[in-house]
């Protein structure tokens, strides 16, 4: 079985910094794809960047990357030029490689931009 | 983007009704629609798998009998929390598998249970 965990449960940064997410998880398969799901109060699941295992290049998008260490089963997110906007709860979540699989969520992170 | 759907965002019943709540793809077929369920500030929790023409595959600990799912097509599926009591108050999330060529899952927004 599959486990994902996020041991930061609140983090806060200013407007315009940069702050970094942890995750880690914990599997025996190959062939996976990781996640990082935000959850503004409205409580809509926005996928905010995708990581395919098989990709040694970090996942970028905009603002957001991640560093993904195949190794050491770590896959934290980097949110730079914080915005008020990115205020959220993040899921870091772990799917297997198979059409149709399920995906793990880790606990969460509540992040809060602070002005 | 693939949208989900889901009715009612909000519902209150009395205890000992049963309540349905849709899940429903809009834009394109989905065979795998997955049912989480969500208490305040905690994670996301996979109740069901559901895939169309089949039953549900439930997840330990989950009542199959209380928690009725039905995939009648290709982009609906439907959760009915029969005898609802109280403590099934929570934040019921569906989402749907985009298909073989897609390793993505798109969620619904979500429906608010509360059970009076």
């Amino acid at each position: 079985a599959q486990t994902v965990t996020q041991s930061q449960p609140e983090m806060s940064v200013q407007e315009a910094e940069t702050v970094t997410l942890s995750c880690t998880y914990d599997t025996s398969e190959s062939n996976y794809y990781l996640f990082w799901y935000k959850q503004p109060p409205s409580r809509q699941m926005i996928l905010v960047i995708r990581q395919e295992a098989y990709k040694q290049q970090n996942a970028t998008e905009n603002r957001f990357s991640v560093n993904f260490q195949k190794a050491a089963k770590s896959f934290s997110l980097k949110i730079s030029d914080s915005q008020l906007g990115d205020t959220a709860m993040y899921f870091c979540a772990f799917m297997k490689g198979t059409s149709g699989s399920r995906l793990t969520f880790g606990e969460g992170t509540q992040l809060t931009v602070n002005p | 983007g693939a949208v989900v759907s889901q009715h009612p965002s909000w519902v209150i019943c009395k205890s000992g009704t049963s309540v349905k709540i849709e899940c429903r793809s809009l834009d394109f077929q989905a065979t795998t629609m997955f049912w989480y369920r969500q208490f305040p500030k905690q994670s996301l929790m996979l109740m069901a798998t559901s895939n169309e023409g089949s039953k549900a595959t439930y997840e330990q600990g989950v009542e199959k009998d209380k928690f009725l799912i039905n995939h009648a097509s290709l982009t609906l599926s439907t959760l009915t929390v029969t005898s609802a009591h109280p403590e099934d108050s929570s934040f019921y999330i569906c989402s749907a598998w985009g298909g073989a060529r897609s390793y993505e899952q798109y969620f619904g927004p979500g429906t608010r249970l509360t059970v009076t």
